[in-house]
């Protein structure tokens, strides 16, 4: 399997644009879920979905950011309009059904998204 | 409020000796706990887990502890090898109320010296 796939791996824009930042979970997961990771915050769940439904965003920042999962295979993130503050490397990870055991636990990470907002 | 603290940032030590990285929760229903490792560039990368009813779980070099009471992990790894210089975090998890999320530490990054 190629694992989690992300993209675009670096992203420059300018303050006010739109970012889409692309997630594609392993075959099979039904859970996934974006991270952001600052050095002050360090890494952060912003929201997770499981079979596709978003379960929990509590931890979206703002309505700027906005989640969607159309199908099992692919996700996104989008910052409208982004900010400077924004900038961060944001991470999606999957994991097996949720109660399948202990393996339900461990989520296996994408590389990443480094944002930089100017 | 953090609910999984790693105090430490850093941490340095010689190839051949043992590292030890800790963990503090405060949130008493967490009780799954995991550690990453992450190298720059790359996504966290799962290592070892531990469950609230056990008190040890040992993989080849990485031994994590579990001391409920006081509300404290550590991660032993020995003999430290220079591969595994990487930030390592600890995250927990409160499945037993239903929620599979994980909450992470800040994370600590080793440095092991040849």
């Amino acid at each position: 399997d190629a694992g989690v796939i992300q993209s675009p791996r670096h992203e420059v824009t300018e303050m006010g644009q739109e970012v889409t930042l692309r997630c594609k979970p392993i075959s099979g997961h039904n859970s996934l879920f974006w991270y952001r990771q600052t050095m002050m915050r360090g890494l952060e769940l912003l929201i997770y979905f499981n079979n596709n439904v978003p379960i929990d965003d509590s931890g979206m920042p703002e309505d700027r950011f906005s989640a969607k999962m159309p199908n099992a295979s692919f996700s996104t993130l989008k910052i409208q309009p982004s900010e400077p503050r924004d900038s961060a490397v944001y991470f999606c990870a999957s994991s097996p059904l949720q109660g399948a055991g202990a393996s339900s636990y461990e989520q296996y990470f994408g590389p990443g998204t480094r944002l930089t907002v100017t | 409020d953090q609910q999984v603290k790693q105090n430490s940032p850093s941490l340095s030590v010689q190839e051949g000796r043992i590292s030890i990285l800790n963990c503090d929760y405060t949130n008493s229903m967490f009780d799954y706990f995991l550690w990453y490792k992450k190298y720059p560039a790359e996504g966290p990368t799962f290592l070892i887990s531990i469950s609230s009813i056990k008190d040890k779980n040992e993989d080849g070099r990485f031994t994590v502890f579990l001391n409920k009471s006081a509300k404290h992990l550590s991660l032993h790894i020995v003999p430290s090898q220079p591969g595994d210089s990487a930030v390592y975090f600890c995250a927990a998890s409160a499945a037993g109320a239903g929620s599979y999320q994980l909450t992470f530490g800040k994370g600590t990054k080793l440095s092991v010296i040849p």
